[in-house]
């Protein structure tokens, strides 16, 4: 079962809210990715969790959140937003960190914010 | 640095033409990983393929073939007999362990759109 999921498929929220992006996989992997696309362009790493453990931040601003719960759970809690921060949100995850583990992705949170 | 190019914006082909989708890399490391991934329009990137520095073997896989030339720095990707399905956008996507900062990079290309007409 190579199956990423993501919640909620689409969301809109207005600059003042408080949302939550979810993210789940049962392959048994260790790290966990956000990812975020902007149209006609390649995914941007955001963070990287490695055994549950933030092990990279892209300087992303501090009204993105990640937590990871446990080893399947990915979470990333969005407060305050631009509307700029409008993008498909990717989550992925891999065996490992290492340079040779393919990443597998799930279907992504369109995000609108207006 | 490392850095991957898809020059290729838009391939547009009628369907059971093959296709080439180009991908040419640039990296110092001796020890590299390539990935091609396709991402139709529901949006999540599908895993096809990855290729060590060290396999220059090329793979059929059905209908996809990838081409590794490391005397070119390129790792093509052919689509025999095209199908509508097969419309999406690809990215290539290079991998590598910097020593330096034990940080893993991945650098995606611009991507591929390719449109399959019926």
């Amino acid at each position: 079962d190579t199956e990423v999921t993501q919640t909620p498929k689409h969301l809109v929220m207005g600059m003042t809210n408080k949302k939550s992006l979810k993210c789940e996989q049962h392959m048994g992997h260790r790290a966990m990715y956000w990812y975020k696309q902007k149209a006609k362009k390649p995914p941007e790493l955001m963070f990287v969790y490695s055994y549950e453990k933030l092990s990279i931040n892209e300087s992303v601003p501090s009204r993105f959140s990640p937590e990871c719960p446990n080893s399947s759970l990915l979470n990333l809690h969005l407060h305050a937003l631009q509307p700029e921060d409008s993008a498909l949100y990717l989550c992925a995850s891999s065996q490992g960190t290492s340079a040779s583990y393919e990443q597998y992705f799930g279907p992504g949170t369109r995000l609108t914010v207006t | 640095a490392q850095k991957v190019t898809q020059a290729q914006t838009e391939i547009s082909v009628v369907e059971k033409e093959d296709v080439t989708l180009d991908c040419v890399y640039e990296t110092r490391d001796t020890t590299y990983y390539l990935f091609w991934y396709k991402q139709p329009p529901s949006g999540e990137l599908v895993f096809l393929i990855r290729r060590n520095s060290f396999d220059e073997q090329n793979e059929i896989s059905g209908r996809y073939s990838w081409n590794f030339q490391k005397s070119t720095s390129s790792f093509n990707f052919t689509i025999t007999a095209s199908q509508v399905v097969d419309s999406a956008v690809y990215f290539c996507a290079l991998s590598e362990d910097q020593m330096d900062t034990g940080r893993r990079a991945l650098t995606f290309g611009s991507g591929t759109r390719l449109q399959v007409q019926p």
